[in-house]
Formats: structure tokens, sequence, C-alpha cells
């Protein structure tokens, strides 16, 4: 069966360090995976996806993420975090054929120190 | 401008009643789906639909139901068998079916129940 593990459940770092947060999959073939970013009480924003092709992928907000199938990870960086980035990150695994349900990862909150 | 709106933002049950979330795109979405958010558990499926007049169970169904009479509204009620009701719930929705482009989501609904 499909899963996503979001290892970490808080990351705190300060303003202006890098950023990687972890996500790691369980799929079969080669799987559709995003990243959403959730600020409080509000809905998810996508921030990026992988389908196929180059595996580092660009985002918006100056998010990217890299594709590592030899590890079953699709982690997302960031090279220098801005306070704004506060808020919390899931990453999701979709199927690629049949009927379209994403699987969720638990999420990662991450602080941003000033 | 397209998007997803829920309604209400804050939604306040009792025991033993039956509540209605609304769901409303203008985005011409094909598919459309309900996610129950709680705290360290990431997101649910409870329902999804492919197609007017058409839905399907998700993992969490039980307690919960839905229509899909129009394109654009996808409401869900919780009813008084769901036991444990109070959470965050998050409609989503998608251009089709199997061929991904990622979901828009809702700002959400908070349900509690009181």
């Amino acid at each position: 069966a499909q899963s996503v593990t979001q290892p970490d459940i808080h990351i705190t770092v300060s303003e202006g360090a890098s950023l990687e947060l972890r996500c790691n999959y369980s799929y079969g073939a080669t799987p559709y995976l995003f990243w959403y970013v959730q600020s409080p009480g509000q809905g998810l924003q996508l921030l990026l996806k992988y389908f196929s092709g180059d595996t580092l992928v660009q985002g918006i907000k100056g998010f990217e993420a890299e594709f590592k199938r030899s590890q079953s990870s699709f982690n997302l960086r960031k090279p220098s975090v801005h306070w704004s980035d506060a808020a919390e990150y899931f990453c999701a695994v979709g199927r690629t054929s049949g009927t379209y349900k994403y699987i969720f990862g638990t999420g990662t909150r991450l602080k941003v120190l000033a | 401008d397209g998007g997803i709106t829920q309604s209400p933002k804050y939604l306040f049950r009792k025991e033993g009643q039956n509540v209605t979330l609304s769901c409303e795109q203008n985005l011409n979405h094909d598919a459309m789906y309900w996610y129950r958010q709680d705290p360290g558990q990431g997101l649910r499926l409870i329902y999804y639909s492919q197609i007017v007049n058409d839905f399907q169970k998700g993992d969490i169904a039980e307690g919960y139901s839905v229509s899909r009479e129009k394109k654009e509204s996808f409401p869900l009620t919780v009813t008084s068998a769901q036991k444990n009701p109070t959470a965050f719930y998050l409609c989503a929705s998608s251009l089709q079916q199997g061929i991904d482009y990622g979901y828009t989501f809702g700002s959400g609904t908070r349900l509690t129940v009181v």
C-alpha cells in the first residue's frame, strides 16, 4: 500500500538559515509527489510537484525538492528561510492510474526564529 | 478570481445534531474531495466525487454523507452517528481524474461539538 512518512514533526530554524524537510514514500511505481504548505487556520497551497523527468523541481516561494528513487525520498529545501515561511508542510503521494486520491504525510511544523 | 469557497469558517454543533458544511468551486473542476484534519494525523479522505451525481467513500466515511447534484457544489453532512466530529474539514478540487494537475483547497471549516 502507498504511504508517506514525514519523520520530523517540528523543525526550528533561524531566519536566513537553510532548510530541508524530509519526506519518504512507499509506492510500487513512479509516484506523483507533492509538497503543500498550510498557514494556521487555512487551506493547503501547492508548493511544487514531481511527475517525471528532471529530479530537481522548482516551486513557488523559492522552494525546491529533489526526487531520489534509490532512497524513496522527496525532500523539500530552501536556501534561506524567511520568517513568513513559518507554517506546516505536507508531503503527498498520488496514484498514477485509476481513481486519483492523495495520501498525505502527517506534516512538519516549521518555526522560524528571528 | 476562481477558487473554492467553504462556509462557514467556524461551526458549532450540539450533540445529536446533523450539520452541513458547504463547498463551492468556480474552477470548472471535475473532481471534488472532503478531507478531515486532526493534529498529528495529516489529512484523511472522507468522500470524493469524480462527476455529478456520483461519489465514493474514502477512508473514514462512517458518520458522514455527501451529495453532488451540481458540478460546482459538494456539501458534506456530519451526522449524529459521527462519534468524534470535532475537527478541521477541508474541501478540495482537481481538474480531472487520471491527469493530475494538483488539488486546489478551500480555506476550511472548523467544527466543534459543544
